[in-house]
């Protein structure tokens, strides 16, 4: 089974709109933290937002905020007033802290984000 | 801090061929490691070091080999390349291993196999 799920291949919005980019997780963890990632056409992978699974509020930075619902174990990202330079990739992953070993971060196959003027 | 730097940006290899792609960090992080992104795909990861002297397989390391001798730097070596190995490929460190880590990301590499 996948242990990120992101369902949409691609989403369309329009300037100043507010989109949400659905991610949704497998894990038996109690303890795991899911990320965020802007990857625009330049390639570079670019940090947007941490929610840990002990955080009890959504965390937030700036535009973007994410929607952490545990018991459906989704963590979805909003990006409110969107941007054109918000046009890129986006993948959301997860880093669970297994029996042994260390923990790597696991990553969805990505939303492709396109925003029109 | 010029962070994650790998070298080269872009590198094209005929079947058989071998090279090393390079990684280097500049923010005293213990933890690396080394994706590959297929097309259209996310990342997955292909080995990681927690210090020097310490490295493990990730999720896809066949044909693939890594060495940490110091702290900075963490090569990724490809023996005999194949055309499944056409990707590119992202190094990327951080500071802590926990489930809080933020792992910091080099430019990618972009390496195709012809």
């Amino acid at each position: 089974a996948q242990k990120i799920t992101q369902t949409q291949p691609g989403m369309f919005v329009q300037e100043k709109e507010a989109v949400t980019l659905d991610c949704t997780y497998d894990t038996s963890d109690q303890s795991y933290g899911l990320f965020w990632y802007k990857q625009p056409s330049s390639g570079e992978m670019i940090f947007l937002i941490y929610q840990g699974s002990y955080d009890e509020q959504n965390a937030t930075e700036g535009r973007y905020s994410l929607n952490f619902q545990k018991a459906r174990k989704s963590a979805n990202l909003v990006i409110s007033a969107s941007q054109l330079g918000d046009s890129a990739m986006y993948f959301c992953a997860m880093r669970e802290r297994p029996p042994s070993g260390y923990s790597t971060l696991t990553f969805g196959k990505g939303t492709m984000l396109l925003v029109s003027p | 801090n010029a962070g994650v730097t790998q070298t080269p940006k872009f590198r094209i290899l005929k079947i058989g061929q071998s090279m090393t792609l390079q990684c280097a960090q500049d923010m005293n992080h213990n933890y690396m490691y080394w994706y590959r992104q297929d097309p259209g795909m996310g990342l997955k990861l292909i080995y990681y070091s927690v210090g020097a002297g310490i490295t493990d397989k990730g999720e896809v390391p066949n044909g693939y080999n890594v060495s940490r001798s110091t702290t900075e730097d963490f090569p990724l070596r490809l023996e005999l390349a194949a055309p499944s190995q056409t990707s590119v490929y992202f190094c990327a460190s951080s500071k802590i291993s926990g489930t809080s880590a933020e792992q910091f990301f080099g430019p990618g590499t972009r390496l195709t196999v012809l």
